[in-house]
């Protein structure tokens, strides 16, 4: 089982539409909760992140994490073409875990905004 | 532009021949990593930097890949008697490990094609 698992997709929705993208983990250290958006053939960016549990809002876009589930959403309002890309969930352990807190990916979900 | 820089943006190669990527991350950044990407996958982790210190390397990372960081700032991929299944996105990245979140921040990447 991998430590991070995200659904591909892909993902093809109307423009307008509420998109929510969802990732799991199995690893009860990770505290840091990120999405990246990759459009393509660029690297990914840094969307929106979260410390530990709880809700984070930024403009169209939230971000979830539920550590009693070990899941993490990222939800988009009012979906517009030009968030067609794949988004990229990473998470890594807090500080407790020493320096070593590498970023473990999902694998991305492919995400389509029809207009 | 202060962003990660990488070059070059594209290479294609026969197969067996070496080739070399360079890196050059964000200023002040103590972090530098690696990734390889395929089409539909998250970034796979090959190796990072803590200044001039290697301090992890995939199991990915055969005996034909090496990175150097010599003095702690750019950093070099080199990829010996390349494979077609070599042929990628590689990925450079650079973070500052402080207190707090490790946001890694994404080169544009060095798409790499080998015939």
């Amino acid at each position: 089982q991998k430590e991070v698992e995200q659904d591909p997709g892909p993902l093809s929705v109307p423009e307008g539409a509420i998109v929510s993208l969802n990732c799991t983990y199995s690893n009860s250290a990770f505290q840091y909760f990120m999405w990246y958006r990759q459009y393509s053939r660029k690297g990914p960016e840094l969307l929106m992140y979260t410390y530990s549990s709880g809700n984070k809002e930024d403009g169209r876009f939230t971000a979830q994490v539920d550590k009693s589930s070990k899941y993490i959403s990222l939800f988009i309002r009012d979906s517009q073409p030009s968030d067609s890309a794949t988004y990229l969930c990473a998470m890594s352990a807090g500080r407790s875990a020493g320096n070593n807190r590498k970023l473990i990916w999902g694998l991305g979900t492919s995400l389509a905004v029809n207009p | 532009d202060t962003g990660v820089s990488q070059d070059p943006r594209h290479k294609i190669t026969k197969r067996g021949q070496n080739v070399t990527f360079r890196c050059d991350p964000i200023s002040e950044h103590n972090r530098l990593y690696w990734y390889r990407q395929t089409l539909g996958q998250g970034p796979e982790f090959l190796t990072y930097f803590q200044n001039e210190a290697q301090l992890e390397k995939s199991r990915l990372l055969s005996d034909r890949f090496s990175a150097e960081r010599p003095k702690g700032s750019f950093s070099t991929l080199e990829i010996q008697r390349t494979e077609q299944g070599d042929s990628a996105m590689y990925l450079c990245a650079s973070s500052l490990l402080g207190q707090g979140l490790n946001e890694q921040f994404f080169g544009p990447g060095t798409r790499l094609t080998v015939l």
